[in-house]
């Protein structure tokens, strides 16, 4: 049963601390999506990749964050240095994507998500 | 903008009661509408989608109908269990790559 693997699924960190986030998609997958889920602002899209180059990362705070797959087996989300705003479930998703047909018509398989507390 | 709005919960039912859970839609064009489901402590999972109007997505005794004329996609169950405790999120697809997510409903099922 091919699964979204993510690592840690916890984490607790002191602000200014660097923290990276890995994620494999699933075999096979060429669209890879992280998300940020908080109480406050639900499911925001942070970053967007399609064949592993990144398309999208707007929703992104660029001075401090950045995404990145290395493979298309790994993909990695840092946040350098951390602050306690940033605590909140990170969760990687991927999917399989055709042609010019946009990748939010495919079904997104997520991973567990990492949770994230930065004091 | 393309938006998504689904009802504030949370929605609590006794075990075998009827589930409606109501969500709404702004878009242009034609979108994929989709519900997903998210269970403690997991991440989201697809229960069922519908790509064009007056499609029928269902799964595990889950329905929704894609309705263009009211913009709507309600998601129903005839008979929620227990275990169908959790958040459901009614999404927007298809009219750019950005999946459109409501703001989640919280279903708590009591035995």
């Amino acid at each position: 049963d091919a699964r979204v693997t993510q690592t840690p699924r916890h984490k607790v960190t002191e602000m200014g601390q660097e923290v990276t986030m890995r994620c494999q998609p699933i075999l096979g997958h060429n669209t890879v999506f992280w998300y940020r889920q908080t109480m406050m602002q639900g499911l925001e899209l942070l970053a967007y990749f399609r064949n592993r180059a990144p398309l999208d990362d707007s929703g992104m705070p660029k001075d401090r964050f950045s995404a990145e797959m290395p493979d298309a087996t790994l993909a990695t989300l840092k946040i350098q240095p951390s602050e306690p705003r940033d605590s909140a479930v990170y969760f990687c998703a991927s999917g399989l994507a055709r042609g010019a047909i946009p990748s939010s018509s495919y079904e997104q398989y997520f991973g567990p998500g990492t949770r994230l507390t930065v004091t | 903008g393309n938006s998504v709005t689904q009802m504030e919960g949370p929605v609590t039912l006794s075990e075998e009661a009827f589930l409606t859970i109501n969500c709404t839609y702004t878009a242009t064009g034609y979108p994929s509408l989709f519900w997903y489901v998210q269970y403690p402590g997991e991440g989201l999972q697809l229960l069922l989608k519908a790509t064009k109007a007056d499609d029928k997505g269902s799964n595990k005794g889950f329905e929704a109908t894609y309705r263009k004329e009211t913009t709507s996609f309600h998601l129903e169950k005839g008979s929620v269990q227990v275990s169908d405790s959790a958040v459901y999120f009614c999404a927007l697809g298809g009219a750019t790559n950005k999946l459109i997510f409501g703001t989640g409903t919280l279903l708590a099922v009591q035995p």
